[in-house]
């Protein structure tokens, strides 16, 4: 199974300032035939489920700000949140769907 | 606009067993390979498994957790998933979501595994 670590585990940031979550996987996600690299972002806020923010790595989903982004290849990945706003607080989690079992990150908790 | 309503959680004895539905809408169903996830209380999430489209065989794949005790189907006439649970553990007590090949959730049923 390929194991998926984030860091740190949660983060406090201010407001208006920029936060940075890391995802590392224990092998290569990425598509060879396609270098597409399968690792998707959720954003989950308490008491709601998880919410797509990125797909293929970069991918932003509709209606998610542009001061959120991905990148990242390979084996390593970033979520970047710029000028943080007080609805970002949240749980988020990295997955990769590259190969079964899909497998998740332990989450970043992300305050204030 | 996709919508997923997980349903058929509750509270079940160890050794029990319940069968969650999840019933789609907003999209062609029978075109998607669906999966469930689960959420322990206070914890992260665990994929539990997946069955793909008619089109695609409609296989399924399952966690390891869960493989020989859980079982996924669907209804596509019904545009309906289905997660059998048999020989639950108090260890699978969590959240279920249903989603659409893991990107559209549902708000997910609460299963409690308990004596």
């Amino acid at each position: 199974d390929i194991v998926m670590t984030q860091s740190p585990d949660s983060l406090a940031v201010s407001l208006g300032e920029r936060a940075t979550i890391n995802c590392k996987s224990s092998q290569s996600v990425s598509d060879s035939s396609d270098t597409r690299n399968h690792l998707a972002w959720y954003q989950q806020k308490p008491g709601r489920p998880p919410t797509l923010l990125f797909r293929w790595e970069s991918t932003r989903e509709s209606g998610v700000p542009d001061r959120f982004s991905g990148s990242g290849s390979g084996t390593d990945f970033t979520l970047t949140i710029s000028n943080l706003q007080t609805e970002d607080v949240a749980v988020y989690y990295c997955l990769q769907y590259y190969s079964i079992p899909y497998t998740f990150g332990q989450g970043t908790k992300l305050e204030i | 606009e996709v919508q997923l309503v997980e349903s058929g959680g509750g509270l079940v004895e160890p050794g029990g067993s319940l069968r969650l539905s999840c019933a789609a809408s907003g999209f062609t169903f029978s075109d998607e390979w669906m999966d469930w996830v689960r959420q322990a209380p206070g914890k992260g999430l665990e994929w539990v498994g997946r069955i793909k489209s008619r089109a695609a065989g409609g296989t399924t794949d399952y966690a390891a957790p869960v493989k020989g005790r859980f079982s996924i189907s669907r209804d596509d006439s019904k545009d309906t998933l289905y997660l059998q649970m048999d020989s639950l553990k108090t260890e699978d007590t969590a959240i279920y979501y249903c989603t659409t090949d893991i990107w559209d959730w549902g708000q997910g049923t609460l299963v409690t595994v308990s004596s």
